[in-house]
């Protein structure tokens, strides 16, 4: 089945710096690669998505890539804030009406002001 | 629009007794819905799929007899924890994935619900 590693686990930076979080996948039929935020307590909210026809994608502060030769993609997050902090996901799935997500362990990110 | 409800939000309950959890997609419909576990400070741990009409797909390590399934329509999954013990306390969050194409593979996540078993 799909492994998703990810990394780091725990993320420091400083209000204004760039956080970046990367992800690497195995199977090659993955094609659908979402990321998730959780805050403490509550639900994962979806972020951004991409397909793996499409090698970047970007939304105002977020942005996300990904290099399906070498079976990897990575969260950017620009001008961080502190509101920003939280748990991160990534996850992998082959994208059918029949598949599953499989997630990577998360990351914390911590802002400080 | 894509909002998912989930019911409790919290629930203590006594040893060997049962609790019931709903999962509702507000403002889509939802042939299959997820159900996961999340212990503190982990990852979503995915412990069966819910198809509306049939029955649900369980992950390996995963009682079927004690966690059971009900997706009777495409706007309701429950998931019953059945003779619950403090091993079974834990984050129970669901998800929904819109039917339909285009959106065949986004997931939508419900608040989720705190078990604790005495």
């Amino acid at each position: 089945g799909e492994n998703v590693e990810q990394h780091p686990s725990t993320l420091s930076v400083q209000e204004g710096d760039s956080a970046v979080i990367k992800c690497t996948y195995s199977d090659s039929a993955s094609n659908y690669f979402p990321w998730y935020k959780q805050e403490l307590g509550k639900r994962p909210q979806l972020i951004i998505d991409i397909r793996s026809n499409v090698g970047e994608k970007k939304d105002q502060r977020i942005a996300v890539t990904l290099n399906k030769t070498a079976k990897h993609f990575s969260l950017h997050i620009t001008e961080t804030q502190p509101e920003d902090s939280a748990v991160y996901f990534c996850a992998a799935s082959k994208g059918t009406g029949y598949s599953t997500l499989t997630f990577g362990k998360g990351t914390m990110l911590l802002v400080s002001p | 629009g894509a909002v998912v409800s989930q019911h409790p939000s919290r629930v203590i309950c006594k040893s060997g007794t049962s609790v019931k959890i709903e999962c509702r997609s507000l403002d889509f419909q939802a042939t299959t819905m997820f159900w996961y576990r999340q212990f503190p400070k982990q990852s979503l741990m995915l412990m069966a799929t819910s198809n509306e009409g049939s029955k649900a797909t369980y992950e390996q390590g995963v009682e079927k007899d004690k966690f059971l399934i009900n997706h009777a329509s495409l706007t309701l999954s429950t998931l019953t924890v059945t003779s619950a013990h403090p091993e079974d306390s834990s984050f129970y969050i669901c998800s929904a994935r819109p039917s339909g194409a285009g959106r065949a593979d986004t997931q939508y996540f419900g608040p989720g619900t705190r078990l604790t078993v005495l």
